[in-house]
């Protein structure tokens, strides 16, 4: 079964370092998605993306973050300078389809990559 | 109340059980997603529901939805040790972005 991948599942920086975690997502998926959970707390959305552009970013993606597409496969997330608070796990996900529309709809997620920050 | 709540947000049955959980949200959306998550895991996507459908079952999983009260339930039934997870309900509030609950962590004892 298709499925979203991240690497890596762990990762360990210290504050104002650049990370850039990386997401393969599922293969005929047009949009993509980066979400956030910190520990304990909701899943948050940071972003989507698709046809090479950004769709929709929230308040927490702020100029420290960015998203590319740098091939046909790898979709990935860099934050410039890290601050403990960015701490979380990063979730990448993907659809076939806008929410809005019908089809293939459903949003799939990667493990997730967690990130600490010290 | 916020976008996506779900109750109760912690529910204890034993094996064998039906578990029901609930999730209300403000918005008018398109489409209801339930997620679940094993601890410090990822999210696994359980079943979709549009916004003119009212019911839908999958497996042992039986969602419904009420677009009038805003409401969506999803119902485990024969639960076992390994449903013991959290549950989340994702509505679209946008075209591109789906809101999360706060969840609700489910405990399948033997």
């Amino acid at each position: 079964e298709p499925e979203v991948t991240q690497t890596p599942s762990h990762q360990v920086t210290q504050m104002g370092q650049e990370v850039i975690l990386r997401c393969v997502p599922i293969s005929n998926h047009l949009y993509f998605y980066w979400y956030r959970q910190i520990l304990g707390q909701k899943v948050e959305f940071l972003v989507s993306f698709y046809n090479n552009e950004i769709s929709e970013k929230s308040e927490i993606f702020d100029d420290q973050f960015s998203v590319e597409r740098p091939d046909g496969s790898n979709f990935t997330l860099k934050i410039r300078s890290t601050k403990l608070e960015d701490s979380a796990m990063y979730f990448c996900a993907s659809s076939g389809s806008l929410f809005f529309l019908g089809g293939n709809t459903e949003a799939f997620f990667g493990q997730g990559t967690r990130l600490t920050v010290v | 109340s916020q976008q996506g709540e779900e109750d109760p947000q912690a529910l204890s049955i034993q094996e064998g059980e039906n578990a029901t959980m609930n999730c209300s949200y403000k918005t008018s959306i398109n489409n209801l997603q339930w997620y679940r998550q094993n601890s410090g895991r990822g999210l696994v996507h359980l079943i979709l529901i549009r916004s003119n459908e009212r019911e839908k079952h999958s497996g042992r999983l039986r969602v419904t939805l009420d677009t009038s009260k805003k409401s969506s339930s999803l119902l485990i039934t024969a639960s076992r040790a390994a449903d013991t997870a959290s549950y989340f309900c994702a509505t679209d509030q946008t075209a591109s972005k789906l809101t999360f609950g706060t969840g609700t962590r489910l405990q399948v004892t033997l």
